[in-house]
């Protein structure tokens, strides 16, 4: 079946400095993706969603300047945190989207990124 | 707007005994309707959806979810657990008219298989 790899699995990173998550679709062409947070105990929540070669569109309350979101190619999107703070910590998972196969919606996920700000 | 809500946070249980996991939904338009599994530290596995047609949907590990728009419930269901059904469950739903492809998730039900 088609396969999101996302990386890393899990970083740890300074107050105040940036951190990138890479969400690669392997084996098909990721038109739309779909980034998701989730806090300890709690469910996902969309914070944004990106389709190739435009501007990602974010949910109520997600910081845009705060969560970068580049969907430059059809493998791959990236989420940077930038300026990241010990409330940034989370889990983060992306779900990618593409054509025929890869178009059933929700079927996708990558394996998350722990993102520990310390 | 569409949301969801699973009614149990935590459901435990013994081993080879049956589990229902309740999921309800709001909506105005058409849905998709999904139940994933999450194992600790892990992303999301898809463990069954409906789109359209039977009411009924299976997955390969034995459980099953039926769509029942009178109650807006997509409830799942599996007649014997194992411990390796230990795990988060979250129910999720999108909008079936326009397919956007997101989804809104539940708040999660744990599963807690006991010996």
């Amino acid at each position: 079946g088609a396969v999101v790899s996302q990386h890393p699995s899990r970083v740890i990173c300074k107050s105040g400095t940036s951190v990138k998550i890479e969400c690669r679709s392997l084996d098909f062409q990721a038109t739309t993706m779909f980034w998701y947070r989730q806090f300890p105990k709690q469910s996902l929540m969309l914070m944004a969603t990106s389709n190739e070669g435009s501007k990602a569109t974010y949910e109520q309350g997600v910081e845009k300047d705060k969560f970068l979101i580049n969907h430059a190619s059809l493998t791959l999107s990236t989420l940077t945190v930038t300026s990241a703070h010990p409330e940034d910590s989370s889990f983060y998972i992306c779900s990618a989207r593409g054509t025929g196969r890869a178009s059933k919606t929700g079927a996708f996920f990558g394996q998350g990124t722990r993102l520990t700000v310390v | 707007a569409q949301s969801v809500t699973q009614l149990d946070s935590q459901v435990p249980v013994f081993e080879e005994a049956p589990v229902e996991l309740r999921c309800n939904y709001s909506s105005s338009v058409s849905v998709y309707l999904f139940w994933y599994v999450q194992y600790p530290n892990q992303g999301l596995q898809l463990l069954l959806k409906y789109l359209s047609g039977s009411t009924l949907v299976e997955s390969i590990n034995g459980f099953e979810a039926e769509f029942n728009k009178s109650q807006t419930s997509f409830h799942l269901r599996k007649p014997s657990v194992h411990i390796s059904d230990t795990a988060e469950y979250f129910c999720a739903v999108s909008d079936g008219s326009s397919n956007t492809g997101k989804l809104i998730f539940g708040q999660g039900t744990t599963l807690q298989v006991k010996p």
